[in-house]
């Protein structure tokens, strides 16, 4: 089955501590990009990811860092979280070039308390 | 500045009823119009999509119209039903950006039955 899985589905942290969600997918995708949604805000993107080893910033990408080492993982790490991100996180894949739909993982709900 | 303006923010509608969500843009460089359906606790999924070169599509119960002319594309979602119960995003996508999607801020559905 295709999909894009994340890790955890929900985490509260403390201000400070460092973490990683997860991401992965299994349909070979070259382009991943991580969004957050918040309410009325729809989804942001975050960082991208064209291939290996290529990343690049989306539209709020301070307090946030990624890696593309694999094709089919995309790590998204928070150095030093802080409670404005608090917010619902989606990974999604797609096949690069323009066309063809965006699949999103389940999204993990994080707070930082 | 948020480049893709959804409304309504949210709006409730009988079984059977019509449900209608507009989207408006700013960017003509956007070449392709998706929309995505979420359900609770869950990553958003593609519903139907558009391109600028057809004024209409339909699939189903679901139907975009698109006037490129205004800058402005519509959900009309036909004979309402309680499993249309969800939030819906519009999204605007720029070929030349890779697959970057700018979303709405969504929209709330609740179908009475």
């Amino acid at each position: 089955e295709a999909q894009v899985t994340q890790n955890p589905r929900y985490l509260i942290t403390v201000t400070g501590k460092k973490l990683t969600v997860t991401c992965s997918q299994n349909m070979n995708h070259e382009y991943m990009s991580w969004y957050r949604q918040d309410p009325g805000l729809g989804l942001r993107q975050i960082y991208y990811s064209m291939n290996v080893e290529v990343t690049d910033k989306g539209d709020v990408p301070e307090g946030y860092k990624v890696s593309r080492k694999e094709k089919r993982n995309f790590p998204l790490i928070l150095e030093s979280p802080s409670p404005n991100q608090t917010s619902l996180y989606f990974c999604a894949s797609s096949l690069s070039g323009g066309g063809g739909e965006a699949f999103f993982g389940q999204g993990t709900r994080l707070t930082v308390v | 500045q948020q480049q893709v303006k959804q409304s309504p923010q949210s709006l409730i509608v009988q079984k059977g009823g019509i449900s209608i969500i507009n989207c408006a843009y700013e960017n003509t460089a956007f070449d392709y119009f998706p929309w995505y359906q979420q359900f609770p606790g869950k990553g958003p999924a593609l519903l139907i999509a558009i391109r600028p070169d057809v004024s209409e599509k339909k699939e189903g119960r679901f139907t975009i119209s698109f006037n490129k002319s205004a800058k402005q594309f519509s959900l009309h979602i036909m004979d309402s039903q309680p499993g249309d119960s969800a939030t819906y995003f519009c999204a605007a996508r720029r070929g030349a950006a890779g697959n970057k999607l700018t979303f709405g801020g969504g929209t709330r559905v609740l179908v009475k039955p």
